[in-house]
């Protein structure tokens, strides 16, 4: 099964910088997700795009889709101490509704 | 709402001990449910998943197995724990079973250490 790729695996800002996450992969796609998971905690669902989507937004997350380049990027605005986190994409392909994760960027936002 | 519970939240287990690891879901019915393993610094890996009761696919060979003995629980077990075994288990549900509409919801996670 295909695998989202996050880059890059660190990320370190000042508070009230924007913070880019970006995924890639391999196949084409049927939708992508992006999760946070907080040390120690479970994931939490942030955004679902479609493939026939190219741009979704919620509060100050902002996600976009290239299905042309297989990749999608996650946009934190005015980051905040509490968006330290890793951050996840998830992809589901073909005729599986399961979503396949990559193996995160780790955020860290300094107060 | 629909909320999801994990337990026992941290666990410590000597090599060849069993394991039962419990998850059960609130506020919905017939969720897909899954297990995932999560080694330090890395990502999800899918061991289970089930669509109902008594069914059971497994992502992966391995020590440990799954069981949904009823609609709103899953329970993964192993007979014999190896080292290889710890790491930090989350349990997830989702609604659907259509692509477009598959958001996970997580448990809060078991963390074990087999020693």
């Amino acid at each position: 099964s295909q695998q989202g790729e996050e880059d890059p695996q660190a990320l370190s800002i000042q508070e009230g910088e924007n913070a880019t996450m970006n995924c890639s992969y391999k196949t084409s796609i049927n939708n992508l997700q992006w999760y946070r998971q907080n040390s120690g905690r479970g994931l939490v669902h942030l955004i679902l795009i479609r493939s026939n989507e190219r741009e979704k937004h919620s509060g100050r997350l902002r996600v976009t889709l290239d299905t042309s380049k297989k990749s999608s990027s996650l946009l934190i605005t005015a980051s905040r101490a509490a968006d330290t986190a890793s951050y996840f994409c998830a992809t589901s392909s073909g005729g599986s509704y399961i979503p396949t994760f990559g193996r995160g960027t780790s955020l860290i936002v300094h107060p | 709402s629909q909320t999801i519970h994990q337990w026992p939240a941290t666990l410590v287990q000597p090599v060849g001990s069993p394991l039962s690891l419990e998850c059960t879901v609130e506020g919905t019915s017939n969720p897909n449910l899954y297990w995932y393993r999560q080694a330090a610094g890395r990502g999800l890996q899918l061991l289970f998943y089930s669509v109902g009761i008594g069914q059971i696919s497994s992502e992966v060979p391995q020590n440990l197995s799954a069981s949904r003995p009823q609609d709103r629980q899953f329970i993964l077990s192993s007979k014999k724990l190896l080292l290889s075994d710890s790491g930090f288990y989350l349990c997830a549900w989702s609604a659907g079973r259509v692509r477009g509409y598959n958001e996970q919801f997580f448990g809060p996670g078991t963390r074990l250490t087999v020693l």
